[in-house]
């Protein structure tokens, strides 16, 4: 069966570029959107962005001008960039599946990043 | 952005009851709605997409209506397994937003 796992820093300074990878494993990357959500603690969803298996790419405004998404295919993964982090990027960040349709399907179980100096 | 209002909050309940989830978009988005379960601690789970589509393996107790604006989930009878926080997703348009979540609690 097809799981996800987040990997990267559990902590992060101030100003400085946040960096996690998923690495899906049971199955391939291929033909499947893969996106990254976070979650503040104690807070909601955010949805941040999506990438295709053939590197299109979709972001949400919000954090576009500091996020970067990618894919490796020999590798199975797929990595978020977001740069400039202060506190309020402090999250909970997830990575997942995402079908056609838009839904989640499948979720790793999540890193915490803390942006702390 | 398109917002997901979600109504009430937060819920108690009792094992047993029945128990209905509004979700309201801020302009139409058709079927594109999603439901997840999130339990503390672990990573949300994909319950009811598109608006009414049960995911495999999900109890039958869960069921999930609407069209355009306005959404609904609903436990037909409660489980101690239940007791979580439930989100709404919209996927019609980027970017893709939740509602806030409602805690849903025994009473």
């Amino acid at each position: 069966q097809v799981q996800l796992q987040e990997s990267g820093p559990g902590l992060v300074k101030p100003s400085e570029t946040l960096s996690l990878t998923c690495t899906v494993s049971g199955g391939s990357i291929s033909s499947y959107y893969w996106s990254w959500i976070r979650q503040p603690p104690g807070e909601g969803l955010e949805w941040i962005t999506y990438i295709y298996y053939n590197g299109y790419t979709n972001y949400n405004p919000s954090l576009k001008s500091r996020v970067t998404i990618s894919v490796d295919t020999s590798k199975n993964q797929f990595s978020l960039k977001l740069s400039s982090v202060t506190a309020a990027d402090t999250a909970v960040y997830y990575c997942a599946r995402t079908l056609d349709a838009g839904y989640f399907d499948l979720w790793g179980r999540g890193i915490l990043v803390t942006v702390s100096s | 952005d398109i917002q997901m209002t979600q109504s009430p909050s937060s819920l108690s309940a009792s094992v047993g009851d029945r128990v209905t989830i509004t979700c309201r978009a801020s302009q139409s988005i058709t079927r594109s709605l999603n439901w997840y379960q999130q339990r503390p601690g672990t990573a949300p789970n994909l319950l009811i997409y598109v608006a009414s589509s049960l995911r495999g393996g999900v109890p039958s107790r869960f069921s999930g209506s609407g069209f355009g604006t306005d959404f609904t989930l609903t436990i037909s009878s409660l489980q101690p397994e239940d007791f979580a926080t439930y989100y709404c997703h919209q996927s019609h348009s980027i970017p893709y937003t939740f509602g806030q979540g409602t805690k849903l609690e025994i009473k």
